[in-house]
Parts: C-alpha cells; sequence; structure tokens
C-alpha cells in the first residue's frame, strides 16, 4: 500500500521558486510503472493537473505550467519534488501528490500541502 | 488542454439515484477508456471512486457506477446517502499524455 506525504514551505514570496517533496513509502520510488504527480487546488476551485514523472524519469507537464514547472525524483530518498518558479498569487493552493499505475485512475495521494504566495 | 466541462451542482433525496456528467473532446474523453472519477469532502484529499470508466476500486459502493458514451462520461450514484454529499470531479488522460480534469461538481442530500 503506497503512501505519499507532502512537505515543504507554507509561505512563497512573489517570484521566487516554490519547492514540494513527497516521500513516498510502502514501495520503491523506482520499481514498476508507476508515475508520480502534482495536482493542485486553489481555495474553493477545482483540481488542476501540473504535472508527472514515471518511473523511468520521463516527464510530462501542463501546458499552462510548462517553462515554470520541474519534476524529478531521488531514488535515494525515495522522494519526488516539484519546482514552480516565478510564482504569483494565482499559485497559491492545497498542492498534492499523487500517483497511478500506468494510465489508471490515482489511488494513492498525499494529504495535500497549502502553500500561500504573498510577501 | 481545456478543464472538461461538468454541472455546478446536482441534488437528490435520500434513495434517489442521480448522474454527473462530464464532457470532453476527441482528445481527451473520446480518445481512450482513461476516465476517472473522484470524491472530495471538504478539508479531504481525493478519494478514487471510479477508474478506466467503469471500474471501481476495492472498498468503494456498488452504488457508484461509470459510463461513457462518445466525449461524454458519466457518475451514477443510486440509493443515495448522506454520507454521499460532495464535490466530485471527472478525469481524463489526453492525446497529448497529460491528464485534464473537470471543474468539479457539488452534490447535495436534500
Amino acid at each position: 500500500q503506497v503512501q505519499l506525504q507532502e512537505s515543504g514551505p507554507g509561505l512563497v514570496k512573489p517570484s521566487q521558486t516554490l519547492s514540494l517533496t513527497c516521500t513516498v513509502s510502502g514501495g520503491s520510488i523506482s520499481s514498476g510503472t508507476y508515475y508520480w504527480t502534482w495536482i493542485r487546488q486553489p481555495a474553493g476551485k477545482g483540481l488542476e493537473w501540473i504535472g508527472r514523472i514515471s518511473t523511468s524519469g520521463s516527464t510530462d507537464y501542463s501546458p499552462s505550467l510548462k517553462g515554470r514547472v520541474t519534476i524529478s525524483v531521488d531514488t535515494t530518498k525515495n522522494q519526488f519534488s516539484l519546482k514552480l518558479s516565478s510564482v504569483t498569487a494565482a499559485d497559491t493552493a492545497v498542492y498534492y501528490c499523487a500517483s497511478n499505475i500506468a494510465n489508471s485512475g490515482y489511488w494513492w495521494w498525499g494529504q495535500g500541502s497549502l502553500v500561500t504566495v504573498s510577501s | 488542454q481545456s478543464a472538461l466541462t461538468q454541472p455546478a451542482s446536482v441534488s437528490g433525496s435520500p434513495g434517489q439515484s442521480i448522474t454527473i456528467s462530464c464532457t470532453g473532446t476527441s482528445s481527451d474523453v473520446g480518445a481512450n477508456k482513461y476516465v476517472s472519477w473522484y470524491q472530495q469532502h471538504p478539508g479531504k484529499a481525493p478519494k478514487l471512486m471510479i477508474y478506466e470508466v467503469n471500474n471501481r476500486p476495492s472498498g468503494v459502493s456498488n452504488r457508484f457506477s461509470g459510463s461513457k458514451s462518445g466525449n461524454a462520461a458519466s457518475l451514477t450514484i443510486s440509493g443515495l446517502q448522506a454520507e454521499d454529499e460532495a464535490d466530485y470531479y471527472c478525469s481524463s488522460y489526453t492525446t497529448s499524455s497529460i491528464w485534464v480534469f473537470g471543474g468539479g461538481t457539488k452534490v447535495t442530500v436534500l
């Protein structure tokens, strides 16, 4: 049973880079055909898919965020990370890490991490 | 890639059946079998209710069912219960190798 836990700063200043880490337990981040994904949700709004990285290291990003987002994996720590640059208030949201197998649904979710962009 | 279209709200009385629609395009919902549905209660992470159009994860009530026709998918909740009151989101894999979500539907049990 895969478990995910987000961690990172809850407050980021405008124009800076938002950085979050998701720690994976209950399985190896480098095994199988898992996709490790970031999804966000502004307060009172819907879910927005940010991007994903596969166990082979290939990445896919939302076109609306491409150019500002980087997702990477650290197999030694069984973690994957999100970096979002040049943030504005519009990037304030609860950020979830999630995982699926192949292109099935997202079976596993972290509890969510609120990130506020404010000076 | 635009978000999938869902009704903002759907309501029903206990015991009734309701259906939530999710309309996409030939590049997402109509392109493959990878349509999933999520339930989200306030302050909680989403929970997978249906995957690959009409499959239920173990532990999800058989009152939840999914279907798809062309570029549209739907989630039906039968025998509506108070605990079903939540937000529901559809999601689809796309021909661009990314995922898109619907705007969400608030289900109210009257």
